[in-house]
């Protein structure tokens, strides 16, 4: 499965704490990318991320913030959780992608991380 | 900015017959088209797309269909399977100038193939 981890894979938490999901890959791609999905809505992005040090906003980014120090690493971060914030949180990867004039490019998925604020 | 209908939310089949996913786009710059298949709990996984110099791409059950003038594209799957039984999500990415914006994804098809 294109050599996606993320962690936890589970996740409780209380409204106002701090939360952050991990993504990993050992694939070397240069873009990833943080989505949600709930039901009614599919997949929506949260943030993208086009090399170290490079990321940018997707459609729903509110209360989110990211970091990548390093090409496998994709880190998530919820400030401080909010109920609204439950959801499954997918992580992917792809070889080229936005901003690029390379060939379209193909997503590939991680096993997603089921996180429930209380 | 994009947009991607997808209909209908639900499907239910009877085991060898055909089905049908449509969905619609709206920036006609959109130039690639893929759709996900995920299995209750896991992963979304690409099963097929085509690009928009392409009308149809087909593999084994599984075809694709672009029509650009009206902006829409469908999924057809032949000889349907229980192992079919899946959401399906359609997306589209535009080409803003060289440039290649994100994937829009719809809001998924759940196919129920009855035995």
């Amino acid at each position: 499965d294109a050599g996606i981890t993320q962690s936890p894979r589970h996740k409780v938490t209380e409204t106002g704490t701090p939360v952050t999901l991990r993504c990993h890959q050992t694939e070397n791609h240069r873009y990833m990318y943080w989505y949600r999905q709930d039901p009614g809505h599919g997949l929506r992005l949260i943030h993208y991320s086009y090399g170290v040090k490079d990321t940018d906003k997707g459609e729903v980014s509110d209360g989110y913030s990211v970091s990548r120090s390093k090409t496998e690493d994709f880190l998530l971060t919820l400030e401080s959780a909010t109920s609204s914030q439950t959801s499954v949180y997918f992580c992917a990867i792809s070889e080229s992608g936005p901003g690029t004039g390379r060939r379209p490019y193909e997503q590939y998925f991680g096993p997603g991380t089921r996180l429930t604020v209380t | 900015g994009e947009n991607v209908e997808q209909h209908p939310s639900t499907l239910s089949v009877q085991e060898g017959d055909s089905a049908v996913i449509k969905c619609t786009y709206s920036d006609s710059a959109s130039n690639y088209f893929p759709w996900y298949k995920q299995e209750l709990g896991k992963r979304p996984q690409l099963i097929i797309d085509i690009r928009s110099n392409v009308g149809e791409k087909k593999d084994q059950r599984i075809a694709v269909t672009l029509n650009k003038t009206a902006k829409h594209f469908s999924l057809h799957i032949t000889e349907t399977q229980p192992e079919d039984s899946a959401v399906y999500f359609c997306a589209a990415t535009a080409n803003y100038g060289g440039s290649q914006g994100n994937l829009i994804f719809g809001k998924g098809t759940k196919l129920s193939v009855k035995p």
